[in-house]
C-alpha cells in the first residue's frame, strides 16, 4: 500500500551543526508534505509543510525541500541546538479513497552532542 | 489557547473494564482525531470528525467507540480491551480536515492488564 518512510533511524550531531533528515514516500497523489517532531513525553508539534507543486519551503531555521522525481523529502535544520532533539517524522496529507488523511512515516531519532 | 488537554495522562484498565479518555480543545477547530502510537512508533489514524461528525474510521475494532459531543470534546470510549491495545492514545485539532498543521495533546499512556 501507499507508504511513506525514512531512510535513518538516527542520526547524531554537533550543537551548532546542520541537520538533514531524509524520507522517502510511495504516494505521488499526496497534496501536502508535513514535518513534525516528537519531543520525549509529548505530542508531535507541527514544524513546516511544503504543497506538492513546491521544490523548497523555508521557515525559522528549517528548510524542507520535495524533490517529486525520486519521492524524497528532506528536512534541514541549520545551527541545531540541544532543544532539536526529538523524534522527526515526515507524513503526508491529501484525499484518499477513504478520507483527507494525515499519514505518518517511520521517524527519526535526532540527538544533539554537545 | 492553542492547547489540546488529554485527560487522564495515565490509565490503567482490566480486560473487562469500561473507560473514557477525553480531549478537549478550545481553539474553535472543527476537525478532530485520535490516534494511536506504540512505542517507537509513528502515530496511527483511527478516527478523523469533521464538524462533530465522524469523517474517518481507519477500521478500528469497536471495543473503541469514538463520540463527539460538541466542537470541542472528543471522547473515546474503551471496552473489552486486549493487553494489545496499550499505547499511546494521542488527540489532535486542526482548523478543518483539510488543514495540515494539527496540534497534538500529550496523549493518554493506557495499560491494558
Amino acid at each position: 500500500g501507499e507508504s511513506v518512510g525514512l531512510h535513518l533511524p538516527t542520526l547524531s550531531v554537533q550543537e551548532g551543526d546542520n541537520s538533514i533528515i531524509n524520507c522517502a514516500y510511495s504516494n505521488s497523489a499526496s497534496d501536502y508534505f508535513i514535518w513534525y517532531k516528537q519531543e520525549s513525553g509529548k505530542g508531535p508539534q507541527f514544524i513546516i509543510d511544503i504543497r506538492s507543486n513546491m521544490d523548497k519551503r523555508q521557515g525559522q531555521r528549517v528548510t524542507v525541500l520535495l524533490n517529486k522525481t525520486v519521492k524524497h523529502l528532506s528536512l534541514q535544520i541549520a545551527a541545531t541546538q540541544p532543544g532539536d532533539s526529538a523524534v522527526y517524522f515526515c507524513a503526508e496529507k491529501g484525499l484518499t479513497g477513504g478520507g483527507n488523511k494525515l499519514t505518518f512515516g517511520t521517524g527519526t531519532q535526532l540527538k544533539v552532542e554537545l | 489557547d492553542t492547547e489540546v488537554t488529554q485527560t487522564p495522562k495515565h490509565l490503567v484498565m482490566g480486560m473487562t473494564n469500561k473507560k473514557s479518555l477525553k480531549c478537549e480543545q478550545h481553539m474553535g477547530h472543527r476537525a478532530m482525531y485520535w490516534y494511536k502510537q506504540k512505542a517507537k512508533k509513528p502515530p496511527e489514524l483511527m478516527f478523523v470528525y469533521s464538524y462533530e461528525k465522524l469523517s474517518i474510521n481507519e477500521s478500528v475494532p469497536s471495543r473503541f467507540s469514538p463520540e463527539c459531543p460538541n466542537s470541542s470534546l472528543l471522547n473515546l470510549h474503551l471496552h473489552a480491551l486486549q493487553p494489545e491495545d496499550s499505547a499511546l492514545y494521542l488527540c489532535a485539532s486542526s482548523q478543518d480536515e483539510g488543514t495540515t498543521e494539527a496540534f497534538f495533546g500529550q496523549g493518554t499512556r493506557l495499560t491494558v492488564v
